[in-house]
């Protein structure tokens, strides 16, 4: 079973429609983050989470905004979708210890607004 | 801010050739990440650096954390079709564990 996954994979949506996007990890780490993707752009963070407790905004988070449910899952709404928010989103989570910055990522969710 | 270049965006390489990526950047990283991503699926991490210098290698790939860790190189040696993708290249200040990201290299290979 993977470690991180993402629901729903792909999702269609008209604008002005609220939208989650959920996470959940099987990694028992701590730490917590939501991408998105554009082509040429990379990935830039919009949210994430040190903790239960704990929520901060990344360099993108107007139009967003998250929970962090328990340990393991982490979701991201769109309180009102509009067409640029059509992209590749991805969760990612990150375990707190000195010098492990590693991220892994989950499969990504594909999300279109009409 | 601080800000990764990968350049250029794209790649085109025939099978057997050998192929290195550089990813430099004007502030310092404490840890130097290179990540994978297959069409349709997240990244995946192939090498993770920690020390200025380091060199590590996982089959095929060799990846460097430049003397003056404002910079690492990735190479791919003896392509195979299954070496395309994107890679992006991923760095930390260790301050509180957010990673900046590349733009990516889309890597085509023909056979």
């Amino acid at each position: 079973d993977a470690d991180v996954t993402q629901t729903p994979r792909n999702r269609i949506t008209k604008t002005g429609k609220r939208i989650m996007l959920e996470c959940s990890q099987t990694k028992g780490h701590d730490r917590m983050y939501w991408y998105r993707q554009d082509p040429g752009l990379g990935l830039r963070l919009i949210y994430y989470s040190f903790d239960v407790k704990d929520i901060n905004k990344g360099e993108i988070s107007d139009g967003y905004s998250v929970s962090r449910q328990a340990q393991a899952k982490f979701s991201l709404s769109l309180e009102s979708a509009i067409p640029n928010q059509t992209a590749l989103y991805f969760c990612a989570t990150s375990d707190p210890s000195p010098g492990e910055d590693t991220q892994y990522f989950g499969p990504g969710t594909r999300l279109t607004v009409l | 801010g601080q800000q990764l270049n990968q350049s250029p965006q794209s790649m085109f390489i025939q099978e057997g050739e050998d192929v290195s990526m550089n990813c430099t950047s004007s502030s310092i990283f404490n840890t130097w990440l290179w990540y994978k991503q297959d069409p349709g699926e997240g990244p995946v991490l192939l090498i993770a650096l920690y020390k200025a210098g380091e060199l590590t290698s996982n089959g095929r790939l060799t990846a460097q954390f430049g003397i003056t860790r404002k910079d690492s190189f990735l190479n791919i040696s003896a392509s195979i079709p299954s070496d395309v993708g994107i890679y992006f290249c991923a760095g930390s200040t260790g301050a509180n564990s957010k990673l900046t990201f590349g733009k990516g290299i889309t890597l085509s290979v023909r056979p």
